[in-house]
């Protein structure tokens, strides 16, 4: 069963600072894999979406990247603002996953500090 | 519509009473996934729609749970005699194509159940 891990669990940061958020996965056959941003009391919004070939995709100060043979992902928040604040969750779509569909992890918490 | 939309935004459900909540998909999209969000969790699959054909309910946790979508649009999940452990946000996602462009998800429904 795809195990979807990411760490850290909670960040915070002073504003301005680059970071760097994990995810890793224990199943390499994957289609695609997707970020998403929680605000608090909110619905999911998608960042990223990587697919199984490509190695990586930018969108703004975010940069996201894939390792499949290692299982693993980050995403990079350049130069962050107060407004980044919110939950950060990864999600793979597996080979083969039918109706299975995303197996998300359990994201991670970050706060920066204006 | 723009969006996937969920309702009702917020339901307080006392211990034994049945739920129906909605999911309007974004018009065209033939796959839809509802998923169980419990407090600093990340999201986890319930069932899944291609159309009107519920291709997986697998992740329902019981009997008590019965999702449909008999016109292959909007959706309903259904909790009948609900019970504490029921309440979490329930997200409703949808998607054209989901390999090429993965998932749209809704705003989400918190059930709280006294």
């Amino acid at each position: 069963k795809q195990e979807v891990t990411q760490i850290p669990a909670a960040l915070s940061v002073p504003e301005g600072e680059n970071l760097v958020l994990n995810c890793s996965f224990t199943d390499s056959a994957i289609y695609n894999l997707q970020w998403f941003r929680q605000d608090p009391g909110k619905g999911l919004t998608s960042l990223l979406l990587i697919q199984s070939s490509q190695r990586e995709q930018t969108s703004g100060r975010l940069n996201a990247s894939l390792d499949k043979s290692s299982g693993r992902s980050t995403l990079y928040i350049a130069a962050s603002q107060p407004g980044d604040s919110a939950t950060y969750l990864c999600a793979v779509y597996r080979v083969g996953g039918g109706a299975d569909g995303l197996t998300f992890g359990k994201g991670t918490h970050l706060i920066i500090q204006p | 519509g723009a969006g996937v939309s969920q309702s009702p935004r917020y339901k307080v459900a006392k211990r034994g009473q049945d739920v129906a909540l909605r999911c309007d998909p974004i018009s065209g999209h033939v796959s839809l996934f509802w998923y169980q969000q419990a407090l600093g969790q990340g999201p986890e699959f319930l069932t899944y729609f291609q159309n009107e054909a519920q291709l997986d309910k697998s992740g329902l946790p019981s009997d008590r749970f019965f999702a449909e979508r008999p016109e292959g649009s909007v959706s309903t999940l259904k909790i009948q005699r609900t019970q504490q452990e029921d309440s979490a946000v329930y997200l409703c996602a949808s998607s054209f194509n989901p390999l090429a462009v993965g998932y749209t998800f809704g705003s989400g429904t918190r059930l709280t159940v006294v």
